[in-house]
């Protein structure tokens, strides 16, 4: 079966860095998004990885490692709206996107 | 650029109902996919539509179906409704869709089932 493996929820205090990870099973491998979600809102698009290594973009940085079927996605300069849901999400071989739980994120003072 | 907009956003039905729901994708996107959303379970893709053609489809039963008008609009319908259809349904649209394209989400559409 197809399986994307996220932390259920992590705790970071504001100002800080944190890593969120994913790692993946999936059959075929086409690409990786990560979305943000705010309680009762909708996803936004943060990244995309198709290739090895990292992207950075402002405070967020995405790496993907496809040999190992992983990828991280690091917050820098924690503020407290980045308190939200983070999504990982893999395009398989039927470039259909497989979705993760979700990492719940929350920021303390 | 007006964003995804989904109709409507919060809806009550009993078991056994049928029901509805609708998307409209940011204007110029061809393609809308639909997933269901429930706590710990992540986004289940559903089916996914471009240009008024079901390109995929999840691993949901029959009594989930869709469509897709001219222009470009969807609508989902689920058929005899079980308590575990209650979920937030989201929808997405992209430019071209098939899986890399950035998708952009609506606010999604709130089901309890009773």
């Amino acid at each position: 079966g197809q399986n994307i493996d996220q932390p259920t929820e992590m705790t970071a205090t504001e100002g800080a860095i944190v890593q969120i990870n994913c790692t993946y099973q999936t059959s075929g491998f086409n690409g990786l998004f990560w979305y943000q979600q705010h309680a009762g809102e909708a996803p936004t698009f943060l990244s995309y990885n198709v290739l090895d290594g990292l992207e950075e973009k402002g405070r967020f940085s995405s790496f993907l490692s496809r040999s190992k079927g992983y990828s991280y996605l690091l917050l820098k300069e924690l503020q407290m709206k980045d308190s939200a849901s983070y999504l990982c999400a893999v395009i398989d071989s039927n470039y259909q996107l497989i979705w993760g739980a979700g990492t719940k994120l929350i920021i303390k003072p | 650029k007006a964003g995804v907009t989904q109709t409507p956003r919060y809806l009550i039905k009993t078991r056994g109902q049928q029901v509805t729901l609708s998307c409209s994708p940011i204007s110029g996107h061809r393609s809308v996919s639909w997933y269901q959303q429930t706590p710990g379970q992540g986004l289940q893709f559903l089916f996914e539509y471009f240009s008024e053609t079901q390109r995929n489809k999840g691993n949901f039963p029959g009594r989930f179906s869709g469509r897709q008008f001219s222009n470009s609009r969807s609508e989902m319908n689920v058929s005899t409704l079980e308590l575990g259809d209650s979920a937030l349904y989201l929808c997405a649209s992209s430019y071209a869709g098939g899986g890399t394209d950035t998708q952009y989400f609506g606010p999604g559409t709130r089901l309890t089932v009773l």
